[in-house]
């Protein structure tokens, strides 16, 4: 079964900083990776998708990587806003499920 | 619709009853997913429709949960006889098609159910 693990669970920045969060999964035969952000008492909302024959992909300030042979991805958020606050997850699709992180609990302070 | 909508968004229950959950997806998407969403914990797959079939039941937790969507739209899961571990944020998602490459998942912003 795919393990997913999110590193940090929590972290608080001040605005103005760049940072990265980390996503490590134990199974590669992956079709793509998802990385959604979840605001408290909403759903999820999509930002980025990475198909399995990609390496990255970017969004505005947002930007992803994939690297399958480590299990890996990781999302870079350049010049991190209060607005960025919020849970951040990743999720793994194996072609028969969607399995999620836990979550990093992101806090940018103004 | 423009999004998937959930109903309720909140709902509190006695031990012992049956609840109905509904989820309304984004028109033209053929499948459909609930989530389970625990305090502290991560988003549990629960049942996937693709169509009005469900290829693959086994996360449902025990035989009190139930699915179901007619006409490849609206889906309903069933909880009988509650108990205080079904607490949580039950989340449907849709999408264009079932696990594939280059498919997007829309959430919807979860129904929360709370057993006392």
């Amino acid at each position: 079964k795919q393990e997913v693990t999110q590193i940090p669970a929590a972290l608080s920045v001040p605005e103005g900083e760049n940072l990265v969060l980390n996503c490590s999964f134990t199974d590669s035969a992956i079709y793509n990776l998802q990385w959604f952000r979840q605001d408290p008492g909403k759903g999820l909302t999509s930002l980025l998708l990475i198909q399995s024959s990609q390496r990255e992909q970017t969004s505005g300030r947002l930007n992803a990587s994939l690297d399958k042979s480590s299990g890996r991805s990781t999302l870079y958020i350049a010049a991190s806003q209060p607005g960025d606050s919020a849970t951040y997850l990743c999720a793994l699709n194996s072609g028969y499920a969607l399995n999620f992180g836990k979550g990093t609990s992101l806090l940018v302070t103004p | 619709g423009a999004g998937v909508s959930q109903s309720p968004s909140n709902k509190v229950t006695e031990k012992g009853k049956d609840v109905e959950l509904r989820c309304d997806p984004i028109s033209g998407h053929t499948a459909l997913y609930w989530y389970r969403q625990s305090l502290g914990q991560g988003l549990e797959f629960l049942i996937y429709f693709q169509g009005n079939s469900a290829p693959d039941k086994s996360g449902l937790p025990s035989d009190r949960f139930s699915a179901e969507r007619t006409g490849g739209s609206v889906s309903t899961l069933t909880i009988q006889r509650t108990q205080q571990e079904d607490s949580a944020v039950y989340l449907c998602a849709s999408s264009l098609a079932g696990f594939s490459g280059a498919n997007v998942l829309t959430f919807g912003a979860g129904s929360r159910l709370t057993v006392l």
